[in-house]
């Protein structure tokens, strides 16, 4: 099956903690995307990456880092500096020719 | 600055009560504006890309149409199953071809059978 696969589903973070969300994708597509949605609130973009070894900064990057060592992969560390980091996580794809994003099921963060 | 607006925020129907969703945009250049459903805990789900004042498409019980300044979702004779948060994005025309969405905060549709 084609698509997007996020994990975990559900990540519990401490304080003074790093926290790694996993994105990966079997599309093909060369752009990804990692957006964050609070309630009643529009995505805000993260970071996102065109190519491998490429990523630039969203609107809101401060407290996030990410890499993308492989086209299938873009994982999503949210640092300890990151201090309101409770949020659904969601990962994006563009690609194939289409205009459209296509999403990953999402990761709901919370801290302990 | 590019704005996308959602309204209303939250609407409840009765079963089979049509009526429509709101998405204005204030862009810098507009590439095409997205409908997205997204069911809770779950990442969006796409439905309607439009391109250009005037264009409409349909899918079962949606239309989405634009105009200059924004965009309508309609809904004709909702089921519960259309229960949902419908969210629009705008494309923009960008310095990089990264192409990214501004999203509006999305109106929650609850349809009552």
């Amino acid at each position: 099956d084609g698509g997007i696969t996020q994990s975990p589903k559900y990540l519990f973070r401490k304080e003074g903690q790093n926290v790694t969300l996993s994105c990966e994708q079997n599309l093909n597509h060369d752009a990804m995307y990692w957006y964050r949605q609070d309630p009643g609130q529009g995505l805000r973009l993260i970071y996102y990456s065109q190519i491998v070894n490429d990523f630039q900064k969203g609107d809101i990057a401060e407290g996030y880092s990410v890499s993308r060592e492989k086209k299938e992969s873009f994982p999503l560390t949210v640092t300890s500096a990151q201090k309101n980091p409770t949020a659904f996580y969601l990962c994006a794809t563009r690609g194939g020719g289409y205009e459209k994003l296509f999403f990953g099921s999402g990761t709901q963060l919370s801290v302990l | 600055e590019d704005q996308v607006t959602q309204s209303p925020e939250a609407l409840r129907l009765q079963e089979g009560e049509s009526s429509s969703l709101n998405c204005s945009y204030t862009v810098s250049g507009l590439r095409g504006l997205f409908w997205y459903r997204q069911d809770p805990g779950k990442g969006p789900e796409f439905l309607f890309t439009l391109y250009s004042a005037g264009e409409e498409k349909e899918k079962e019980r949606l239309k989405a149409t634009l105009t200059k300044k924004e965009s309508f979702l309609h809904i004709t004779a909702p089921k519960p199953e259309d229960s949902a948060t419908y969210l629009c994005a705008a494309a923009i025309i960008s310095s990089g071809s990264a192409r990214q969405l501004t999203f509006g905060s999305g109106t929650q549709l609850t349809v009552l059978p």
